[in-house]
């Protein structure tokens, strides 16, 4: 079955000091995937997605994410996070097959000075 | 701004009460879904269409849900006897087609009391 894995429910970052947020998927065939943010009392919007190609891709607002097949994972970077970028982050997986979106259970990033 | 417009943002309504939410798909997106992110962050999928065809839908939408899609009208979703476990944020997405990324309105908050 497909599935999402966000280990880090919570991540604390200083403004300025990269970042990483990591996301592990489980999915038979090739996977499309998404990094969505979410602000406060707002919707999902789109950072990034990988599409089977070029295994880093560059997403919005600074935001990349590398496509690893042999670890399953396709974690978010930023060299530099911002006091805006405080937010939850959803990791997600595209079934191609029943057309359904499978998220993560999200990463809340707390930016400090 | 995002692209899926959806009204009203914020609805509260009564348990046993109907509750319906509107969604304007991006222009040219044909398909539509309809999921549902309780409190805990997990997004549950209730419905999507192509057209004003459904496409699937899961059991709880099926029996307590009323959703369609007409032509040259909003989308809409509308629960017909509202439960306090209906309380969350229902988003709406669009897309050009079935296997293709999609657009997130920025949601409709519901709190059934």
């Amino acid at each position: 079955a497909q599935s999402v894995t966000q280990p880090d429910a919570r991540v604390t970052v200083s403004e300025g000091a990269s970042l990483q947020l990591r996301c592990k998927y489980s999915y038979f065939g090739t996977p499309y995937l998404f990094w969505y943010v979410q602000y406060p009392r707002q919707g999902l919007q789109l950072l990034l997605k990988y599409y089977p190609g070029d295994p880093v891709v560059q997403g919005v607002n600074g935001f990349e994410a590398e496509f690893s097949k042999s670890n399953s994972s396709f974690h978010l970077r930023k060299a530099s996070v911002h006091w805006s970028d405080w937010a939850v982050y959803f990791c997600a997986v595209f079934n191609t097959g029943n057309y359904k979106y499978v998220f993560g259970a999200g990463t809340r990033l707390k930016v400090i000075a | 701004n995002s692209k899926v417009i959806q009204t009203p943002r914020y609805l509260v309504k009564g348990q046993g009460q109907k509750a319906k939410m509107r969604c304007i798909p991006e222009k040219g997106h044909p398909v539509v879904f309809w999921y549902q992110q309780n409190k805990n962050n997990e997004f549950k999928f209730l419905i999507n269409f192509q057209n004003q065809e459904v496409l699937q839908q899961i059991d709880m939408t099926e029996k307590r849900f009323s959703a369609e899609c007409p032509s040259n009208s909003p989308c809409s979703l509308e629960i017909q006897s509202s439960e306090a476990g209906d309380s969350a944020l229902y988003l709406c997405a669009s897309s050009p087609n079935a296997n293709s990324d999609y657009t997130f309105g920025s949601g409709t908050r519901l709190l059934v009391i």
